[in-house]
């Protein structure tokens, strides 16, 4: 399995729901990320794990939560969300220590914000 | 702070053409340099990256440290190279080295 798969592919919230995205790889690699696309615009980094421990926040609000219970497991936890965080948010991974910089991206979950 | 400059936000060329797509980058430290392709409802995925000297499809892209730039070229274009072109600087070695930045993306189309 050479993919990094990202549930759901879209997704429609209310500004007082709770949801969470869900990614996953079976690589072996230790470094997953999320990043936020908005239209048209190039990928935004949000958060980077390494080895299972966020190593870099890049001043996301609180109400994304990121979340890597297992090396193979990412999920971004959504609350109180506004509508300007509709994007494509993109996870991504790469085999920690060796090629820097070569990521893995998954397809995308699209997020609306009503 | 590292900065990555793609001064064209659109590039239109006809088959057969050569095409270059310009990078420019800004960082104090050993940068790491990549191109990113993203084809229509496809993922993003890695075209290239300066250190192995590679050529994928065609495309070709060199370091050039002095000029601070790192432009992707081919010498005949393909109605299949239209995508949007990203590239992308990460720090090289030590901790930081999973931060990836990109620039804002060529789009590039080859007309038939």
């Amino acid at each position: 399995d050479t993919e990094v798969t990202q549930t759901p592919k879209h997704l429609v919230m209310g500004m007082t729901n709770k949801k969470s995205l869900k990614c996953e790889q079976h690589m072996g690699h230790r470094a997953m990320y999320w990043y936020k696309q908005k239209a048209k615009k190039p990928p935004e980094l949000m958060f980077v794990y390494s080895y299972e421990k966020l190593s870099i926040n890049e001043s996301v609000p609180s109400r994304f939560s990121p979340e890597c219970p297992n090396s193979s497991l990412l999920n971004l936890h959504l609350h109180a969300l506004q509508p300007e965080d509709s994007a494509l948010y993109l996870c991504a991974s790469s085999p920690a220590g060796q090629f820097p910089g070569e990521l893995f991206f998954g397809e995308g979950s699209r997020l609306t914000v009503l | 702070a590292q900065r990555v400059t793609q001064p064209e936000k659109l590039l239109s060329v006809f088959k057969g053409a050569p095409v270059e797509l310009k990078c420019n980058y800004s960082y104090s430290g050993s940068p790491e340099l990549f191109w990113y392709v993203q084809y229509s409802r496809q993922r993003l995925q890695l075209l290239l990256r300066h250190i192995s000297r590679e050529s994928i499809k065609g495309f070709t892209a060199d370091l050039n440290k002095g000029e601070t730039s790192f432009h992707l070229k081919k010498p005949f274009a393909q109605e299949e190279d239209s995508a949007m072109y990203y590239c992308a600087l990460s720090q090289g070695g030590g901790g930081s080295n999973y931060k990836l930045t990109f620039g804002k993306g060529t789009l590039l189309t080859v007309n038939p």
